[in-house]
C-alpha cells in the first residue's frame, strides 16, 4: 500500500496571488503520479499525469513538477482566480496501472 | 461524448436495506473502477472491473459488498444490509485501457449514500 500525503490541507489566498502545494509519495516502486482538480458537486477532473523524474507539465496558469528520487510533486498556480477554488488531489498509481491511491487533497479557496 | 454517468446522485436507505449504485462508463471504455470517500477521509480504491470480470477487489469490504459489470448495461455496486458506517460518497471511474502507468481515469459525479 502506498501512502500519499498532501499539504497543506487547506489554503486561503487572495485573487492574484501565486500559490503552491505539495504531494509526497513513497519513492520506491514509483510508476506515475496523477493530479486531479475537484470542484464541489462535480467530478474530479484530470490535470496532469507525470511519469519521469524531473517532469514539468503546464496547463494555462497551473503547472506541476515531479521528483521521483525524493518522492514529491509540487503543483503551482500563478495569479490565482476565484474559479481556481477547488480541492486538488494527487494520486499514485500501482504497477498494474489500475489502482489510484489518493492523498487527502488540498482545498484551495481564492478570495476576490 | 457524455462523461461517466452515475445514478442515483443521492440515495437514502434505512439500516438493513439494500443499496444499488449504478455507473455507466464513457463510450468506448471497458474498464471501471469504484472508489469510496468516507466522511472526513480521502478517496479509497474499492474494486476494478472489466466487462464481466472482477480484476482486483482488494479494497472491497469482504462482506455485504459486491460489484458487477455485465456484458450489457452499467456497472453495479451493491451493498446488502446497509449500516450507518456505509454512509459515504461512492465514485466510479472508467478508462479505455489499463496496465499503463499513465492510464487516465475519468470520474463520474458520485453517489452520496446516507444510511438512516
Amino acid at each position: 500500500i502506498l501512502n500519499v500525503e498532501q499539504s497543506p490541507q487547506s489554503l486561503h489566498v487572495q485573487e492574484g496571488d501565486s500559490t503552491n502545494f505539495t504531494c509526497s509519495f513513497p519513492s520506491s516502486n514509483f510508476y506515475a503520479l496523477h493530479w486531479y482538480r475537484w470542484e464541489t458537486a462535480k467530478s474530479p477532473e484530470a490535470l496532469f499525469v507525470m511519469t519521469l523524474n524531473g517532469d514539468e507539465k503546464k496547463k494555462g496558469r497551473i503547472s506541476a513538477t515531479l521528483n521521483t528520487k525524493e518522492g514529491y510533486s509540487y503543483l503551482y498556480i500563478k495569479g490565482s482566480q476565484p474559479e481556481d477554488s477547488a480541492t486538488y488531489l494527487c494520486a499514485s498509481i500501482n504497477n498494474a496501472g489500475n489502482m489510484l491511491t489518493f492523498g487527502g487533497g488540498t482545498r484551495l479557496m481564492v478570495k476576490p | 461524448n457524455a462523461g461517466v454517468m452515475q445514478n442515483p446522485r443521492h440515495l437514502v436507505r434505512r439500516r438493513g436495506q439494500e443499496a444499488r449504485l449504478r455507473c455507466s462508463p464513457m463510450k468506448g471504455h471497458s474498464h471501471v473502477y469504484w472508489y469510496r470517500q468516507l466522511p472526513e477521509e480521502g478517496l479509497k480504491f474499492m474494486v476494478y472491473l472489466q466487462k464481466e470480470n472482477i480484476i482486483d477487489e482488494s479494497g472491497m469490504p469482504k462482506e455485504r459488498f459486491s460489484a458487477e459489470f455485465p456484458k450489457e448495461g452499467p456497472s453495479i455496486l451493491r451493498i446488502q444490509q446497509v449500516v450507518r458506517g456505509d454512509s459515504a460518497a461512492y465514485f466510479c471511474a472508467s478508462s479505455p485501457i489499463t496496465g499503463v502507468a499513465s492510464n487516465e481515469q475519468f470520474f463520474g459525479p458520485g453517489t452520496r449514500l446516507t444510511v438512516l
